[in-house]
């Protein structure tokens, strides 16, 4: 059974970088069965969908985030990561890594960041 | 972009007693339509892909259905641990992916 774990700072200044990453265990991140995404929730929202990546790199990102997001892969460490550009308050949330096959069905447990000077 | 509604926001309800939760789409998006549930602090648990079947582990009460732009989830008998917040998610014009805004279920 798949298990995923995002890591990362969980506090970001406004204008800089969110980084975070997902370590896949319990199968290889380099399965033709699989996507990769990540998922966010601001505190009290719904769930929004960043993007996606496929092992080989392809991605594919949500439109109103696309300017923003770049999502990479590391197949010899079985991780993939996330970067999200010119933060403001509005990316505080709890970030999700997920494994996806359409539907997400294997997720991390979240991790809080928040953004804030 | 496809955009989910789901109705009612919130769903005061017994436990042992019927839930019904809608969920519609902007335009039709097949049968491509998955259904999450998520409790507090954690992440969503997938319930049912493609409308109707059930993911693994999941209770027989839990049903789905629907096609096009109307889906509906149900729980036949309401357990203690179902109260929670549910989403919905469709595929459809994938890679695009879209969530529901939740509904909130809580115990009356």
């Amino acid at each position: 059974q798949l298990q995923l774990q995002e890591s990362g700072p969980g506090l970001v200044k406004p204008s800089e970088t969110l980084s975070l990453t997902c370590t896949v265990s319990g199968g290889s991140i380099s399965s033709s069965s699989y996507y990769w995404g990540w998922i966010r929730q601001p505190p009290g929202k719904g769930l929004e969908w960043i993007g996606s990546i496929y092992y080989s790199g392809s991605t594919y990102y949500n439109p109103s985030l696309k300017s923003r997001v770049t999502i990479s892969v590391d197949t010899s460490k079985n991780q993939f990561s996330l970067k999200l550009s010119s933060v403001t308050a509005a990316d505080t949330a709890v970030y999700y890594c997920a494994s996806e096959v359409d539907v997400f069905d294997y997720w991390g447990q979240g991790t809080l960041v928040t953004v804030s000077s | 972009e496809i955009v989910l509604t789901q109705s009612p926001a919130t769903l005061s309800l017994s436990p042992g007693e019927r839930a019904t939760l809608s969920c519609r789409a902007s335009q039709s998006v097949s049968s491509y339509l998955a259904w999450y549930q998520q409790k507090p602090g954690q992440a969503p648990r997938l319930l049912i892909y493609d409308a109707s079947n059930r993911a693994t582990g999941i209770p027989a009460r839990f049903s789905g259905s629907g096609s096009g732009t109307d889906f509906t989830l149900t729980i036949s008998s309401l357990e203690p641990e179902d109260f929670a917040v549910y989403y919905c998610q469709q595929r459809s014009n994938w890679p695009l992916i879209t969530f529901g805004q939740g509904t909130r279920l809580e115990i009356k």
